[in-house]
């Protein structure tokens, strides 16, 4: 079976544009979660969902980052009014569910120029 | 809280040498621990991971990992490397909650 996908795998944007990003989970995936991976530093944890309970926005780093996600399957990132230090890779996972191993997709390089 | 702190962001070793990746978490809670690698141009893959079973985790391409809980470690091994094993590697724990706390990793350079 496939993978987690993840779409565009490159996004270059000009300083103040909305964004969208997408994630294609693991069939039958009932988690899915957004890490965000700036440059020279480890990952990031922004959100996380688990089929129908209300999803954990704890990482969100401030309100122009949301995130949906339809039923079980595809999520969208949405970054409002994007500032240059949003330039990172946005990591999408998901896994079987709580406490499972995630699975990674390769990532969407956004540069806010 | 949890965090992971990875000793040393970049590691060089011969072909053929042990190579040798240090991690230490902190957690209040009895962890999950994981090792993931990252290839140029590529997302994670899971390496090895330690849910409270036995303390030395094998896991996928001759790495292994040993969960010592006096020390708070979790340092990766592998006996020899090989030229493919050049990648980034991350360190990550989870405890109680399901999102992943990564260290900022270790690029590892195999060198001939």
């Amino acid at each position: 079976g496939a993978g987690v996908s993840q779409s565009p795998s490159n996004k270059v944007t000009e300083k103040g544009k909305d964004v969208e990003l997408r994630c294609d989970p693991i069939s039958g995936h009932t988690a899915l979660y957004w890490y965000r991976q700036r440059l020279g530093q480890g990952l990031e944890f922004l959100i996380y969902f688990q089929g129908n309970s209300a999803p954990d926005k704890s990482g969100l780093p401030s309100d122009r980052f949301s995130a949906e996600r339809t039923g079980e399957s595809v999520s969208t990132l949405t970054i409002q009014r994007t500032q240059q230090e949003d330039s990172a890779v946005y990591l999408c996972a998901s896994s079987k569910g709580s406490q499972e191993t995630q699975y990674f997709g390769p990532g969407t390089r956004l540069l806010v120029l | 809280a949890q965090s992971v702190t990875q000793l040393g962001s970049h590691v060089s070793v011969s072909e053929g040498a042990l190579v040798l990746l240090r991690c230490n978490y902190s957690s209040s809670v009895p962890p999950y621990l994981f090792w993931y690698v990252q290839y140029p141009n590529q997302g994670l893959q899971l390496l090895l991971k330690y849910t409270s079973a036995a303390t030395l985790v094998k896991g996928i391409n001759g790495f292994e990992a040993e969960f010592k809980k006096s020390e708070t470690s979790f340092h990766l091994t592998k006996p020899s490397a090989h030229m493919s094993d050049a990648a980034e590697y991350f360190c990550a724990v989870s405890a109680n909650t399901d999102k992943l706390i990564f260290g900022t990793g270790t690029r590892l350079q195999v060198f001939p």
